[in-house]
């Protein structure tokens, strides 16, 4: 069974780009959150997605932004970079009513850094 | 607002040895689910164990268990026999309940195993 898959792994980005990420769910799941992790803030929740409208929303600035596809793939974007997004940014997949047992499995993560 | 607190930033254990790493939370909702996760240096997180706040036992999975104390709002992870492979960034987490499914993390604990 497939996991969660990210892409890219790696991402090198100058400030005032944007950067798109994304993340497949594990075939079934159709609830994607996003997660921001960095050394000084820890770990973030940035959204959830869940057949294809956002739920739920972090404290994050209009930056951030999501979507999700009828495939449940979802994708994250950041315009104007700044050097604080540099980060890994977790993706986490779950069937939405009953991801107790299950936990929430997540991906191996894009690590984003900005220059 | 719900927080989760893990008081110790490393711990550092030998081998087959078992180790406690604590973990309390606050939340005023009396639905809520409790889960550890395991981040070594790849950066993946991975699912150990699950609690709901309304299961009477505790949980266990393999040489994880959960020592969970409602009253005290206290969920901390024990590992038994510890092994070298464990070593790795450990984070409690919450979901306050299933309307709301973004995870609120701890700070994490660092835990070294020694041969």
């Amino acid at each position: 069974k497939a996991g969660v898959t990210q892409t890219p792994r790696y991402l090198i980005k100058t400030r005032g780009q944007q950067v798109t990420l994304s993340c497949s769910p594990i075939s079934g799941h159709r609830s994607v959150s996003w997660y921001q992790q960095t050394p000084g803030q820890g770990l973030q929740f940035l959204f959830e997605y869940f057949s294809e409208t956002q739920r739920n929303k972090g404290n994050f600035p209009g930056r951030f932004s999501g979507r999700q596809f009828s495939n449940s793939r979802s994708e994250m974007n950041v315009s104007t970079l700044e050097l604080g997004d540099s980060a890994l940014y977790l993706c986490a997949s779950s069937f939405r009513d009953s991801p107790g047992d299950y936990g929430y499995t997540f991906g191996s993560g894009t690590r984003l850094t900005v220059v | 607002a719900q927080k989760i607190t893990q008081t110790q930033p490393g711990m550092f254990v030998q081998e087959k040895e078992a180790v406690t790493l604590d973990c309390t939370y606050d939340t005023s909702d009396p639905s809520y689910g409790l889960f550890w996760y395991k981040q070594p240096s790849s950066g993946e997180m991975i699912f150990l164990i699950y609690q709901g706040s309304y299961d009477q036992q505790n949980a266990t999975e393999g040489r994880y268990s959960l020592n969970f104390q409602k009253a005290r709002k206290s969920a901390n992870l024990v590992i038994s026999a510890s092994q070298l492979g464990d070593s790795a960034m450990y984070f409690c987490a919450m979901r306050e309940s299933r309307r709301a499914q973004k995870l609120v993390f701890g700070q994490g604990t660092r835990l070294t195993i020694n041969p």
